[in-house]
């Protein structure tokens, strides 16, 4: 069945830098749109990026927009998250899935196990 | 942007409760509204998608409703595996998707 891992997370200081990467299995990965979700300690749930199948666009939270690059390999079946400039309230696990659709409805579906990320001095 | 409001934050119930959640969007989403369930530790699960569809899976005492700014979950019959952190999210301005702040369902 459809699969997704993450890894790269790890105890950095604010304002340097960290890759997140999560391999697909299970599911022809190219022809899904894929999702960065956070969950921030205290605040539940957070929405961070999305890339098209094809890697052909893509967007942002405003909180992370200008330090955060979502990409893709669809060659090997993964995603990325590039995240720069990091900050305190970057501190959180981070989560990659996939953009499901019905009609014009979307859902995620599955999720990866995630990644923590600890940004501290 | 559109802002969803889950209530309670969090709840106590026991093994056999019929169990209510609410979610509210801070304007209409006809029903682009799904429901996720999510354990310590654990890959977020969705249980509901577009309001009312429950996912290929999941036991049928999860039930949505609701529709415009007002949704609801409903778990009929509280097992002892649905403790859990509950979120709404609302699918209506793609990509930029919003969730409800959760709502923690623990044991009375």
């Amino acid at each position: 069945q459809a699969q997704l891992v993450e890894s790269g997370g790890g105890v950095v200081q604010p304002g340097t830098s960290l890759r997140l990467s999560c391999v697909a299995s299970g599911f022809t990965f190219s022809a899904y749109g894929m999702h960065w979700v956070r969950l921030v300690p205290g605040k539940g749930l957070e929405w961070v990026a999305n890339i098209w199948d094809d890697g052909s666009k893509k967007n942002y939270a405003d909180s992370v927009k200008g330090r955060f690059t979502i990409s893709r390999d669809n060659s090997k079946n993964v995603l990325f998250l590039q995240m720069n400039s990091l900050r305190v309230e970057d501190t959180g696990v981070y989560y990659c899935t996939r953009d499901s659709v019905m009609d014009v409805t979307n859902w995620f579906d599955p999720w990866g196990q995630g990644t923590l990320v600890t940004v501290s001095s | 942007d559109i802002q969803m409001t889950q209530s309670p934050s969090s709840l106590s119930a026991s093994v056999g409760d019929r169990v209510t959640i609410t979610c509210r969007a801070s304007q209409s989403i006809s029903t682009y509204l799904n429901w996720y369930q999510h354990k310590p530790g654990k890959a977020p699960k969705v249980l509901i998608y577009a309001a009312f569809r429950l996912q290929s899976g999941v036991p049928s005492r999860f039930s949505g409703s609701g529709s415009g700014t007002d949704f609801t979950l409903t778990i009929s019959s509280l097992q002892p595996e649905d403790f859990a952190t509950y979120y709404c999210q609302q699918s209506y301005t793609t990509p930029m998707y919003t969730f409800g702040q959760g709502t923690k369902l623990e044991i009375k």
